[in-house]
């Protein structure tokens, strides 16, 4: 079994600051681990993904996250918000072998103060 | 690379008409796809699998004579809503998985549904 809790529907940053979206995740196995961004009325698009390698996985858009096996999380970040950022963030876990169901989280609505 | 596309991008129909929507990968050839609905604020929620010549794997509570899928080949795959009623209003969302080695899907833009 495997589900995935994204802490805080909403999170609103100004420009140029700090972003921080939470991600902890259940896995009976080791996992795999995606962040996705959906703009409105859009399909979703990949920012980063871990897979076992490295454990601070860096993305598209200068995201990146960190596997921390002990916490159970894979938190999203960046240094420095952008309008453009303003979007919904979804986590997603999966695992390996075969084809595996991905489970997503709830999503987080990423608001950017100008 | 690895594109997946979706059309229509939005359809409005009236109650009780079926609606296809079509789920395509442009640009590989996809060992298996996948829909999913994802309603208003909320995440997206996996409604069936299917495999290319095979019959689509359903998720619990998704009622397969209502929601039709047919994947006739590598780069395509067909989601039809039967008898369409004003509930079924959603977001439609496809993906598709490259290879059986990798667990990245690729996902289409979305199709809006709204049924009056």
């Amino acid at each position: 079994a495997q589900s995935v809790t994204q802490l805080g529907s909403h999170v609103s940053v100004s420009e140029g600051a700090l972003v921080l979206l939470r991600c902890n995740y259940s896995s009976s196995v080791p996992p795999y681990l995606f962040w996705y961004v959906q703009y409105p009325n859009q399909g979703l698009q990949l920012l980063l993904k871990y897979t076992s390698a490295a454990t601070l996985v860096k993305g598209i858009n200068g995201f990146e996250a960190e596997f921390k096996k002990s916490e159970t999380s894979f938190h999203l970040t960046k240094p420095s918000a952008h309008m453009s950022d303003a979007a919904e963030y979804f986590c997603a876990v999966t695992h390996s072998g075969g084809y595996q169901k991905v489970t997503f989280g709830t999503g987080t609505k990423l608001q950017v103060i100008p | 690379g690895a594109v997946v596309s979706q059309h229509p991008s939005r359809v409005i129909c009236k109650s009780g008409t079926s609606v296809k929507i079509e789920c395509r990968s442009l640009d590989f050839q996809a060992t298996t796809m996948f829909w999913y609905r994802q309603f208003p604020k909320q995440s997206l929620m996996l409604m069936a699998t299917s495999n290319e010549g095979s019959k689509a794997t359903y998720e619990q509570g998704v009622e397969k004579d209502k929601f039709l899928i047919n994947h006739a080949s590598l780069t395509l795959s067909t989601l039809t809503v039967t008898s369409a009623h004003p509930e079924d209003s959603s977001f439609y969302i496809c993906s598709a998985r490259r290879d059986l080695r990798g667990n990245e899907q690729f996902f289409g833009p979305g199709t809006r549904l709204t049924v009056l």
